[in-house]
């Protein structure tokens, strides 16, 4: 399967602040995820985003298929956007990268 | 919610036992996947059915199996267990058997004692 590198591996952040994550592919992607994972450990879905940008709230996520990488953005922080997130892509099941550990402060 | 069931929430067992785990798909969905996140492997992809049928294999154990029955749920049967099969398993579903979005269940934390 393909090689999925999120960075960075952890993010401290003050509330109100904005940030950009980021995950890189070994090869190209038909399928592309990003997820919360809360601190009971439940995966919440964000974006399927294979191309292109969303938008949801103070969420946003861009990806750049033909350079296999894919960014989200968090603006406006908040102590609840804590967590892992995670990328994850490939066709019929989903590499998932190391993860981001996002630690928003109040 | 996810519309992913997955049962039980909490699994405590010791070594050498068998169990299953359960999964109901969201309503609608053909495709079933099981996951396990463990602390040193990360989230890892075990297996994919699509209506019934064993679609693709990753990386689980000849000691692990898994099947989808007519109505669609699965079930996971890890058997022999080992302390290193501690880990979280989820289950997600998605419409079609290709490239879809998944949606994933809330897990079944498993510790092997």
């Amino acid at each position: 399967g393909i090689q999925v590198e999120q960075s960075p591996p952890d993010l401290i952040l003050q509330e109100g602040a904005n940030s950009t994550l980021r995950c890189n592919f070994s090869d190209s992607v038909n399928n592309l995820q990003w997820f919360h994972q809360n601190p009971w450990g439940q995966l919440i879905n964000l974006f399927y985003i294979p191309s292109g940008t969303k938008q949801n709230g103070r969420l946003s996520a861009t990806t750049v298929a033909t350079e296999r990488y894919s960014l989200l953005y968090i603006s406006s922080s908040q102590t609840t956007d804590s967590g892992v997130y995670f990328c994850a892509g490939d066709d019929y099941k989903l590499s998932f990268g190391a993860g981001t550990t996002v630690t928003v402060r109040a | 919610d996810s519309g992913v069931t997955q049962t039980p929430k909490h699994l405590i067992t010791a070594t050498g036992q068998r169990v299953t785990l359960r999964c109901s798909p969201r309503s609608g969905d053909l495709s079933v996947y099981w996951y396990q996140q463990s602390l040193d492997q990360g989230l890892q992809f075990l297996i994919h059915y699509y209506n019934g049928e064993e679609r693709a294999k990753g990386n689980i154990l000849e000691r692990f199996s898994a099947q989808q029955f007519p109505d669609l749920h699965s079930e996971l049967n890890l058997s022999s267990l080992e302390l290193g099969d501690s880990a979280l398993y989820f289950c997600a579903s998605s419409t079609s058997g290709g490239p879809y979005e998944q949606y994933f269940g809330p897990g079944t934390r498993l510790t092997v004692t």
